[in-house]
């Protein structure tokens, strides 16, 4: 089966500059999940959908952050301004269900952010 | 809210030799409790979960984790490593009504040949 795709695999920004991100999630997941990874930390949940409605953004910093789920599959992650302290690995993951049903998270490669 | 904590930055073991890795977590009734592994430029995979029952779960690649709750621990141990386990390892603890995975730094495993 295949897994988690994200797009691109790298980019590289300068301060004050907008970058989107692309998830498609396994094929009928209904959970999908946007984690932070800065380097040296472990990845911190921005956001979880399930289906095309938020369950949880209390991590999101909406005042630069903001992500969609288009249709309930794919999803984007959108930073505009970006900062210097977004540089990270932005990790996409997926579940058949939620994890309080004993639902495995996929995760995808992540898409590596450089703020200059 | 829940916490994890992974004490050891950084772990280096000869290949063949054994490993555990330490994990700490709070919260204040059962928690769901996951290992995963990141290798580089590679998701992160669940090596194993425990939710309930026997605290002693077993996991793919010959891992396995023991839920001691006296402790606060669920420390993930390998008897025999293979140099092919060097990777990044993540203890992450799920609690409240959605059970989401919130993660340690991270424990950097290094194996010498």
């Amino acid at each position: 089966e295949a897994g988690v795709a994200q797009s691109p695999r790298y980019k590289i920004i300068e301060k004050r500059q907008s970058v989107a991100f692309w998830c498609n999630p396994i094929s009928g997941h209904a959970t999908l999940y946007w984690y932070q990874q800065i380097l040296g930390q472990g990845p911190k949940l921005l956001i979880q959908f399930q289906n095309n409605g938020v369950v949880d953004d209390s991590q999101l910093p909406k005042d630069r952050f903001s992500a969609e789920r288009l249709k309930g599959v794919d999803s984007t992650l959108k930073i505009q301004p970006a900062k210097l302290e977004d540089s990270a690995v932005y990790l996409c993951a997926s579940s058949l269900g939620t994890v309080a049903t004993n639902e495995k998270l996929f995760f995808g490669s992540g898409t590596q952010l450089s703020v200059l | 809210a829940q916490s994890v904590t992974q004490p050891d930055i950084h772990i280096t073991v000869s290949e063949g030799a054994s490993l555990e890795l330490r994990c700490n977590y709070s919260y204040g009734a059962t928690p769901y409790l996951f290992w995963y592994v990141q290798s580089p430029g590679q998701g992160l995979q669940l090596l194993l979960k425990y939710f309930s029952g026997d605290t002693l779960v077993q996991g793919i690649k010959g891992f396995e984790a023991e839920f001691k709750r006296s402790q606060s621990s669920f420390n993930l141990r390998k008897p025999s490593v293979h140099w092919s386990d060097a990777a990044e390892y993540f203890c992450a603890v799920g609690a409240g009504g959605s059970y989401i995975p919130t993660f340690g730094r991270g424990t950097s495993l290094i194996v010498h040949p």
